[in-house]
């Protein structure tokens, strides 16, 4: 079974500072892909940042960047400088080649002023 | 242009009500998807499209009706619904099915009373 876990239900953060959501994975995949999804109280889900399984560099995105240990099966989402509208639900997911794309059950982010 | 689009963005329906659900995007994706998402939970897979072809049925109720008339749109058919059916409806699209990027519409907020 694949499964993707988050076990941060909640987190909060001061604006400014500096944030790390958890996530692991469970696959006998090779070949997958790995993507924070970000939804707000507005309700979209917005892409926040994709990681492809075969590169060994993290991916970054202006503050958002990842920490993927590939071996540990574990894809954490650091953000840096974090601001009020950063306020959302923050779900993992892993994607495989048959079409399937699993969520973790989301870490509900808080940024305070 | 990264854009799906569905409407409308609200719905409340009876039981014996019959309704449709429209998604659309314009980005020459050729896989789309429904979601059914519930509150603080992450979202469910329901149906894939490949190429106009339902390529994924995860098991769901025949009350629910997925339709692809074309490459830039996707229905979901809604009959005899149950109040448990209430959640949030979130139809997404990728380039191709797999582990492609997938981009979501805002979400149809559906309540079945």
């Amino acid at each position: 079974a694949q499964t993707v876990t988050q076990s941060q239900p909640e987190m909060s953060v001061q604006e400014a500072e500096t944030v790390t959501l958890s996530c692991t994975y469970d696959t006998s995949e090779n070949n997958y892909y790995l993507f924070w999804y970000k939804q707000p109280p507005s309700r979209q889900m917005i892409l926040v940042i994709r990681q492809e399984a075969y590169k060994q560099q993290n991916a970054t995105e202006n503050r958002f960047s990842v920490n993927f240990q590939k071996a540990a099966k574990s894809f954490s989402l650091k953000i840096s400088d974090s601001q009020l509208g950063d306020t959302a639900m923050y779900f993992c997911a892993c994607a495989y080649n048959n079409n399937d794309m699993r969520f973790g059950a989301g870490t509900r982010l808080t940024v305070k002023p | 242009d990264t854009e799906v689009t569905q409407t409308p963005k609200h719905l409340v329906m009876g039981m014996t009500n019959k309704k449709s659900l429209k998604c659309e995007q314009h980005m020459g994706h050729r896989a789309m998807y429904w979601y059914k998402q519930k509150a603080k939970k992450p979202p469910e897979l329901m149906f894939v499209y490949s190429y106009e072809k339902l390529s994924i049925n995860e098991s769901v109720p025949s009350r629910f009706s997925p339709e692809c008339p074309n490459s830039s749109l996707l229905n979901l058919h809604l009959h005899a619904l149950q109040p448990e059916d209430s959640a949030l409806y979130l139809c997404a699209s990728s380039q191709e099915t797999g582990s492609y990027t997938q981009y979501f519409g805002p979400g149809t907020r559906l309540t079945v009373l």
